[in-house]
């Protein structure tokens, strides 16, 4: 069965720490998605990549093909950072469907 | 331009009634989703919709039905509700392999 895990499932930092979230899969992709759900619900993109690393402000995202794994980093964390995060892969092998972690939730301290 | 727009926001349905949420966008996208999300488990697809006047069916199908009759518009129909439907439902597009959601539904069957 097609997976895609993210770890870790929750976590807790201090205002202006450095903050990682991890995306494993299982097979191989066509595209991989960070989203980010924010406490009233919403949900919006942040992120596609199918190789390398991109960067929107203090959000890093990295992803290693051979590997199946992807990362997202947040620099100097703020509470309004404070979400939850969600990476969604679409297979090579189902064309426009998308599957998606259980998500990490965060929050940030002041 | 409003994106992606879900209706009803919220709804309670006693067991057996029937409803419709209306999902629509005004970004000329072809591709439309319809998600459920519910605790511990990452968002899973309902239908989706490639274009107007096509439909598949994705991951949980059973008991919803949906049309595509407008390119804007992509409705998901619940027959005869059951409490397992109990969840959020949302509504998303596609284009250049970006993600657009909607708000989301919260729906109750009692």
């Amino acid at each position: 069965k097609n997976e895609v895990e993210q770890s870790p499932q929750n976590l807790t930092a201090q205002e202006g720490e450095f903050i990682t979230i991890n995306c494993s899969y299982s097979v191989g992709i066509s595209a991989l998605h960070w989203l980010q759900q924010h406490p009233g619900g919403g949900i919006v993109s942040l992120f596609m990549l199918s190789s390398g690393k991109k960067k929107h402000g203090r959000l890093i995202a990295t992803i290693n093909i051979q590997e199946k794994h992807s990362s997202l980093h947040i620099t100097a964390s703020h509470p309004r950072d404070s979400a939850v995060y969600i990476c969604a892969v679409r297979w090579r092998d189902t064309g426009n469907q998308f599957y998606f972690g259980t998500g990490t939730s965060l929050t940030v301290i002041p | 331009n409003a994106g992606v727009t879900q209706t009803p926001k919220f709804r309670v349905l006693k067991t057996g009634q029937s409803m419709t949420l209306l999902c629509a966008q005004d970004m000329n996208h072809e591709y439309m989703y319809w998600y459920r999300q519910d605790p511990g488990m990452g968002l899973r697809l309902i239908h989706y919709s490639v274009g107007e006047g096509t439909t598949a069916k994705g991951e949980v199908p059973d008991g919803y039905n949906v049309s595509r009759l407008k390119k804007q518009n992509f409705l998901l129909g619940l027959e005869s509700a059951a409490p397992s439907q109990t969840s959020v439902y949302f509504c998303a597009s596609k284009k250049n392999e970006k993600l657009f959601f909607g708000s989301g539904t919260q729906l109750s069957v009692l």
